[in-house]
């Protein structure tokens, strides 16, 4: 979703569940999207990337999912953890542009 | 590796004042890039470097602003005068590659705040 004001769309879950975090994103000929994750008092962190050419890309506990029939970017987590509390946010780009970043969701973890 | 670093990493300056903040990217880093970040607004692109070169100003929001890429390994962005609307956290991030659009590496950000 996008946050409006000073409103962040908020996903509350327990530690030890899957998150899944979703984006929206603008431009149809994007080719290249990225997660971040920002923690309070810090600066973004990268933290998954994936291109066009492809719809799923994995790394350590993290999956980003690509659908660009709809336009929808997804980052899941799994078996989350109080640390991975934070905003994240998705970017895209495309071509030799630079990266337009999403408003971003916040996530927290209850242990 | 160090990361980005950025200074200060907090500024509190009275309206008028001068302000400078400074960034150094990743070693072998193309790309240099100046946000802001408010809650309002969220994160905001104002420039972007490509080998020093300045490439896109356009999310620089008044003349005010300016930002220096001297060499491959500095760069300052200068707001004069300040004014409390100026509050902000202001990013500095890299880039490994200049060509084409890649991933960013962020600095801690420094904290501005004009009273």
């Amino acid at each position: 979703g996008e946050n409006v004001g000073l409103h962040l769309p908020t996903l509350s879950v327990q530690e030890g569940d899957n998150s899944i975090i979703n984006c929206a994103y603008s431009n149809s000929a994007s080719d290249y999207f990225i997660w971040y994750k920002q923690e309070s008092g810090k600066g973004p962190q990268f933290i998954i990337d994936i291109r066009s050419n492809m719809d799923k890309r994995q790394g350590q506990r993290v999956t980003v999912l690509l659908n660009k029939t709809v336009k929808h970017l997804s980052l899941q987590i799994a078996a989350t953890q109080p640390g991975d509390s934070a905003v994240y946010f998705c970017a895209e780009g495309v071509g030799y542009s630079t990266l337009t970043f999403g408003k971003g969701t916040m996530l927290l973890v209850s242990p | 590796d160090a990361g980005v670093i950025q200074s200060p990493r907090h500024e509190v300056t009275e309206m008028g004042q001068e302000v400078t903040l400074r960034c150094k990217p990743i070693s072998g880093h193309n790309s240099l890039f100046w946000y802001r970040q408010t809650m309002m607004r969220g994160l905001e692109l104002l420039i972007y470097f490509n080998n020093n070169v300045p490439i896109d100003d356009s999310g620089m929001p008044e003349d005010r602003f300016s930002a220096k890429m001297p060499n491959a390994s500095f760069s300052t962005l200068k707001i004069q005068p300040s004014e409390p609307r100026d509050s902000a956290v202001y990013f500095c991030a890299s880039s490994p590659r200049g060509q084409g659009v890649n991933e960013q590496y962020f600095g801690p950000g420094t904290r501005l705040t004009v009273t």
